[in-house]
């Protein structure tokens, strides 16, 4: 079973330029979400998504973009990267609104320079 | 604002000993409380807990929740280097997943 698949694993992108996270799962979750983790700061929401066609603001959604056209995919899109959204991003995806766990990937370490 | 706080943020022990993870929280309607491990990668799901004063239990790891004074412990007996990990809490309320910062655990032999 695939779960959650997060490419690419790892990029560095220089300043100003943008790029697009991707983040599929096979599980029909219809719950998805995009977290960023710093060094010892936990895990903050970026943008998450309750069903296709639906995406909602989470706590620290500057400078980020997401889309939901299918179940399966929920990308996730940085525009003129700066060196603040260095972090490692983490999707996940959740069967239901409540008493279900998340399901993480294995996350993306971005490098702003 | 929802608001999760983990003690102690970091916490060294020795091979054998049992620790403690505490996880404080302050949410809307509440509805369940989950703990992760998280070692090099994805955080791996622990428990949920939604019911005062039941304890989950799973080989040496057990949790439990006090709705009454907000509160989860994770306990971790006759620890092993392999339970070396950052301990992430998360509560659910009206709004998505809200994380502590973890507790970073670090087992010696």
């Amino acid at each position: 079973n695939a779960g959650v698949t997060q490419t690419p694993k790892f990029r560095i992108l220089k300043i100003g330029q943008s790029m697009t996270l991707q983040c599929t799962q096979d599980m029909n979750h219809n719950y998805m979400y995009w977290y960023r983790q710093d060094p010892g700061m936990g895990l903050k929401l970026i943008y998450y998504s309750v069903g296709a066609g639906i995406t909602d603001k989470g706590e620290v959604p500057n400078g980020y973009n997401v889309s939901r056209s299918t179940t399966e995919d929920f990308p996730l899109r940085l525009e003129l990267a700066a060196p603040s959204q260095t972090s490692v991003y983490f999707c996940a995806s959740k069967k239901g609104p409540t008493h279900s766990p998340l399901h993480f990937g294995n996350g993306t370490r971005l490098t702003v320079t | 604002e929802d608001k999760v706080v983990q003690s102690p943020l970091s916490l060294v022990v020795h091979e054998g000993d049992t620790v403690t993870l505490n996880c404080s929280y302050e949410v809307t309607n509440f509805r369940s409380l989950l703990w992760y491990k998280q070692e090099k990668k994805a955080p791996t799901f622990l428990f949920m807990l939604t019911s005062s004063g039941i304890e989950k239990k799973s080989g040496r790891l057990s949790s439990i929740l006090d709705k009454k004074e907000l509160f989860s412990i994770l306990n971790i007996t006759a620890t092993q280097t392999g339970d070396s990990a950052v301990y992430l809490c998360a509560v659910q309320g009206n709004t998505p997943l809200v994380f502590g910062k973890g507790t970073r655990l670090s087992v010696i032999a």
